[in-house]
């Protein structure tokens, strides 16, 4: 596609439920980045994915945050007993390698947690 | 801790003004120093970006000031106009990994 895919766009669920956030980026593109970006707020990292690698995830905030990209292309961050604090928007960021690209930003899913 | 630090945290600026936009950062290996626009709604598009051998670059009416010695950097926007009213953020990575550290944001809005 011409740019970043997320989906869905807007999610809504309970307490406790298990989400699951789906990041399509741009053809070819070798690294993938996941970052939150709570309200009002700039973007802060969470985990990089150089093809189906996971370099870093330093940035998740628990272990109940897990992503995965086994194919080195589309990936999935999923969170797993959500907690109100979750409410943010996760956002996609793609480039087309690993040092100091352009990264280019899906438009995010946005999470409320109830 | 690595931090972008960003000021003011809104702006309003009148049609055809210069909006200016400061950051300063702590970390000496960050060396990627890219800015970003964001309207409500939609993820942050890429405006421009800057590499610390210059200290400054220009595209079209948006240009970069870069200070390494003060570890400042700035944005300016020329010309400014109503449909430059948005969130910008500026960010900073370094050659440690590609992650972005952005800061807290700029409301910027121009009125007519």
């Amino acid at each position: 596609g011409a740019g970043v895919s997320q989906s869905p766009r807007y999610k809504v669920a309970k307490r406790g439920q298990d989400v699951a956030l789906r990041c399509d980026p741009i053809s070819g593109h070798v690294s993938l980045f996941w970052y939150q970006q709570a309200l009002g707020q700039g973007p802060e990292f969470l985990t990089y994915f150089q093809n189906e690698a996971q370099l870093d995830k330093s940035g998740l905030p628990s272990d109940r945050f897990f992503a995965e990209r086994p194919e080195g292309s589309v990936s999935t961050l999923k969170i797993q007993r959500t907690q109100q604090e979750d409410s943010a928007v996760y956002l996609c960021a793609s480039s087309f390698s690993r040092s100091n690209q352009p990264q280019h930003f899906g438009d995010g899913t946005r999470l409320s947690i109830l | 801790q690595q931090q972008v630090k960003q000021s003011p945290q809104s702006l309003i600026v009148q049609k055809g003004g210069i909006s200016i936009i400061n950051c300063a950062y702590e970390n000496t290996a960050f060396d990627y120093f890219p800015w970003y626009q964001q309207f409500p709604g939609k993820g942050p598009a890429l405006l421009i970006a800057i590499r610390p051998d210059v200290s400054e670059k220009k595209e079209g009416r948006f240009t970069i000031s870069f200070n390494k010695s003060a570890k400042q950097f700035s944005l300016h926007i020329m010309d400014s106009q109503p449909g430059d009213s948005a969130t910008y953020f500026c960010a900073a990575s370094g050659t440690s990994g590609s992650r972005l550290t952005f800061g807290e944001g700029t409301q910027l809005t121009v009125n007519p």
